[in-house]
C-alpha cells in the first residue's frame, strides 16, 4: 500500500518569502502521479500541481514548484514570493490503482501555511 | 472555479438516518470519486464510479452506497448515519476509469454533514 508523509504540522513564512512544503512518499509501483492540493478554511480542495514519475522535469505552476527527488522519494511543494492567500492547509497525495481498474488519490495529513506580515 | 458542483453545503442529520448528498462533474469529467474528511486529516477513499459502476472501493462498509448517472453525475448515500459520520464530503471528477492516465483530479467544494 501506498503512504505519504508530511511531516509540518503547521509552518510559517513572511510576506514575498519563499517557503518549502515537504512530502515523502512509499510505492513499490514503477508508475505514479504525485499531487499537490491547497484547502482553505471554506474547504475546497484547489488543484495546484501535478508531477507524474516519469517526467524528466520538475513541474512548475506560476508560484508553485515541485522539488521531485525519485531517488529519494520526495516531492517537497515550492511557493515563491508568498502572499497572504496562500495561508491555507496544504496536501500532498499519490494516485494508486486499485481493484477494478480504478485509481484513487490516498493523502497525507496536510501542512498548516500561515502567511505572516 | 473546477465545474465541480456538490449539493447541499451543509446538512444537519441525526444518529440512525439517511442522508443523500450530490455532485456534477466537471465537463468531460466519466469518472467519479468521493472522499470522506474528517476535521484535521486528510481525505479517505470511499468510492470510485466510471460508466455508471463502482469502480473501486475504499475502507468503508456497505451503508455507504454510490450511483453515477448516464450525464455522469453522482450521489453519494449513507444509511444508518452514526456520529463518526460528520465530515466534509468531497467529490472528484476525472477523465477516464484507468490508473495513471490523466493528471487532472479536480475537487468540488464539499457537503459538511453534522450528525448529532
Amino acid at each position: 500500500a501506498q503512504k505519504i508523509t508530511q511531516t509540518q504540522p503547521g509552518m510559517f513564512v513572511q510576506e514575498k518569502e519563499a517557503v518549502t512544503l515537504d512530502c515523502t512518499y512509499d510505492t513499490s509501483d514503477p508508475s505514479y502521479g504525485l499531487f499537490w492540493y491547497k484547502q482553505p478554511s471554506s474547504g475546497e480542495m484547489i488543484f495546484l500541481i501535478y508531477q507524474g514519475s516519469y517526467d524528466q522535469q520538475n513541474a512548475t505552476e506560476g508560484r508553485y514548484s515541485l522539488n521531485f527527488q525519485k531517488a529519494r522519494k520526495s516531492a517537497n511543494l515550492v511557493i515563491s514570493a508568498s502572499q497572504l492567500g496562500d495561508s491555507a492547509m496544504y496536501f500532498c497525495a499519490m494516485r494508486e490503482e486499485i481493484t477494478g481498474g480504478g485509481n484513487k488519490l490516498t493523502f497525507g495529513t496536510g501542512t498548516q501555511l500561515k502567511v505572516e506580515l | 472555479e473546477t465545474g465541480v458542483t456538490q449539493s447541499p453545503t451543509h446538512l444537519i442529520k441525526t444518529r440512525g438516518q439517511q442522508v443523500t448528498l450530490r455532485c456534477s462533474s466537471q465537463s468531460g469529467h466519466n469518472t467519479v470519486s468521493w472522499y470522506q474528511q474528517a476535521l484535521g486529516q486528510g481525505p479517505q477513499f470511499i468510492f470510485q464510479y466510471y460508466r455508471e459502476e463502482e469502480n473501486g472501493r475504499g475502507n468503508f462498509p456497505p451503508r455507504f452506497s454510490g450511483l453515477q448517472f448516464p450525464n455522469y453525475s453522482s450521489e453519494l448515500n449513507v444509511n444508518a448515519l452514526e456520529l463518526d459520520d460528520s465530515a466534509l464530503y468531497l467529490c472528484s471528477t476525472a477523465r477516464g476509469g484507468l490508473a495513471g492516465g490523466d493528471n487532472e483530479q479536480f475537487f468540488g467544494p464539499g457537503t459538511r454533514l453534522t450528525v448529532l
